[in-house]
C-alpha cells in the first residue's frame, strides 16, 4: 500500500511568515511523529500523536510550532513567523500502534528553507 | 534523558572492506533499538532492530546485537558493497513518556570500487 506522504516538498518562504507542512500517514496507523533534521544533523522530534490522547507537544521548540492530527489521518504542523534557524527538511512518520518496539515509517520529507 | 552516541563520519571504505559503525545509548529503562538507513535522494528506511537485550538485528548482510553490558547496538557488515553508501542512523525508543525515537547524529558511509 502506499507509504506516508508529505507536501510540499519543497518550500522557501520569506522570513516572518507561516508556514503549513502537512503529512498523510500510512492508512490503519493510529500513531503519527513529527521530527526535523538540521543539516548534518540527527533527527529531533517535534510532536507525536496517538489515537485520542492529548499529544506530546514536549519537542516543540517555541510557541511558534504548532501541529494538530484529524482523527487518525492527516496531520499539518504549521510554523509561524518562520526564522532563519526554522530551515530544515521536517520529517514526518507514522506507526501502527505507537509502541516501544514499532517500526516507525518515514515519510520523504519536506524541505524548508526561510530567506 | 536518553541519548544515543554514534561515531562520526564519514567513513570511507574499499569494496569488500569490513564495516563496523558504533553505536552506544543512555536510557533509564529498556529502549528498543534501531538501525535506519538514508540512501542518497530517499527517505529514512529500518534496516534492523532488536526489542531486548542480546538480541540480535540482522537485514541485507548487516547485524548488530543488543549489548546491555556494554550499552551498545554496533552496525557490522562483513563485505560493503557500493550500493551501501548511505547515511546509517541509530536510535532508540524513548523509556520515557511516549515512544519517541531518539536519534544519533548519523554517519555517512561511502564505499570506492
Amino acid at each position: 500500500g502506499a507509504g506516508v506522504s508529505q507536501s510540499p516538498s519543497n518550500k522557501v518562504t520569506e522570513k516572518g511568515k507561516d508556514v503549513e507542512l502537512r503529512c498523510d500517514p500510512i492508512s490503519g496507523h493510529t500513531a503519527l511523529y513529527w521530527y526535523r533534521q538540521r543539516l548534518g544533523q540527527g533527527l529531533e522530534f517535534l510532536i507525536y500523536f496517538q489515537g485520542n490522547s492529548a499529544p506530546d507537544k514536549s519537542g516543540l521548540p517555541s510557541d511558534r510550532f504548532s501541529a494538530e492530527r484529524t482523527g487518525e489521518s492527516v496531520s499539518t504542523l504549521t510554523i509561524q513567523r518562520t526564522q532563519q534557524e526554522d530551515s530544515a527538511v521536517y520529517l514526518c512518520a507514522s506507526s501502527l500502534y505507537g509502541i516501544s518496539i514499532d517500526e516507525q515509517y518515514f515519510g520523504p520529507g519536506t524541505r524548508l528553507t526561510v530567506t | 534523558g536518553d541519548s544515543v552516541t554514534q561515531m562520526e563520519g564519514p567513513v570511507t571504505l574499499s569494496e569488500e572492506a569490513f564495516l563496523t559503525i558504533n553505536c552506544t545509548y543512555t536510557a533509564t529503562g529498556y529502549p528498543s533499538l534501531f538501525w535506519y538507513v538514508q540512501y542518497p535522494g530517499e527517505g529514512l528506511q529500518l534496516l534492523l532492530k532488536a526489542t531486548k537485550a542480546d538480541d540480535k538485528g540482522s537485514n541485507k548482510g548487516f547485524e548488530a546485537t543488543y549489548r546491555k553490558e556494554t550499552t551498545s547496538f554496533h552496525l557490522e557488515k562483513g563485505s560493503v558493497q557500493v550500493s551501501d553508501s548511505a547515511v546509517y542512523f541509530c536510535a532508540l525508543t524513548s523509556t520515557s513518556g511516549t515512544y519517541k525515537y531518539i536519534f544519533g547524529t548519523g554517519t555517512r558511509l561511502k564505499v570506492l570500487a
